[in-house]
């Protein structure tokens, strides 16, 4: 059970726009930033959002985060199939001392 | 170009200890940090711990307190991370991941291969 609450799974069509949640608490998201890592098939997780909705260069301004209260969202426009991933949001916790993250969401495009 | 590059695959007895490296080149080693993240097969990522490279300060996560030992080589630039009294269910991909903050943890924005550990009798 992860600390961060996220939907298993997640699907649009190409040119579409999807969002992914993430739900924590006042001691994780409520409190501290949220960062989100796309984790493609095979390949190590890499950096897509930090501090909320801030882009590392490189990646595409289809993606967007955003907060409120103590959830975040993940936004992707303009669906492409290589965006087909497993998407993960991570946050500092007060209770736990640590980082946790969520369970992952598998976005898949049809 | 930034790299952080991981020791090959292990295959550990229950009970055994295993040291994977993290070699970084294409920055200053000692002006971040290194945490360490793993996934079990078919699951999701779980942090381990950090690592200042600046300064050696460490903070493990609460469930591996004990078994977990995180450090540092400044001279080759390169992280270790050391887990004990491996179980079944440390069988996992374990990465390293640069910290843009050598004082305290942040996000991580460069990420190594992966090293996959596995423990069976």
């Amino acid at each position: 059970q992860s600390v961060l609450t996220q939907s298993p799974s997640a699907s649009g069509t190409p040119g579409q726009r999807v969002t992914i949640s993430c739900s924590g608490s006042s001691s994780n998201i409520g409190s501290y930033y949220v960062h989100w890592y796309q984790e493609l098939p095979g390949t190590a997780p890499k950096l897509l959002i930090y501090r909320h909705n801030q882009r590392p260069s490189g990646v595409p301004d289809r993606f967007s985060g955003s907060k409120s209260g103590t959830s975040a969202s993940l936004a992707i426009s303009g669906l492409r199939s290589e965006d087909e991933a497993d998407y993960y949001c991570a946050a500092w916790d007060d209770s736990l001392s640590g980082w946790v993250f969520g369970g992952g969401t598998k976005l898949t495009v049809l | 170009q930034v790299q952080l590059v991981q020791s090959g695959a292990e295959v550990k007895k229950p009970g055994a200890s295993v040291k994977v490296s993290c070699k970084a080149s294409g920055y200053t080693f000692t002006n971040y940090g290194i945490s360490w993240v793993r996934q079990a097969p078919g699951q999701g990522l779980e942090w381990m711990g950090w690592i200042s490279a600046y300064n050696d300060n460490t903070n493990y996560a609460q469930k591996l307190q004990g078994r977990v030992t995180m450090t540092s080589d400044t001279s080759t630039s390169t992280a270790y991370m050391e887990l004990r009294s491996l179980r079944s269910d440390d069988t996992a991909m374990y990465y390293c991941a640069r910290d843009p903050s050598p004082h305290s943890g942040s996000y991580w924005d460069y990420w190594g291969q992966g090293t996959l550990v596995t423990v069976s009798s």
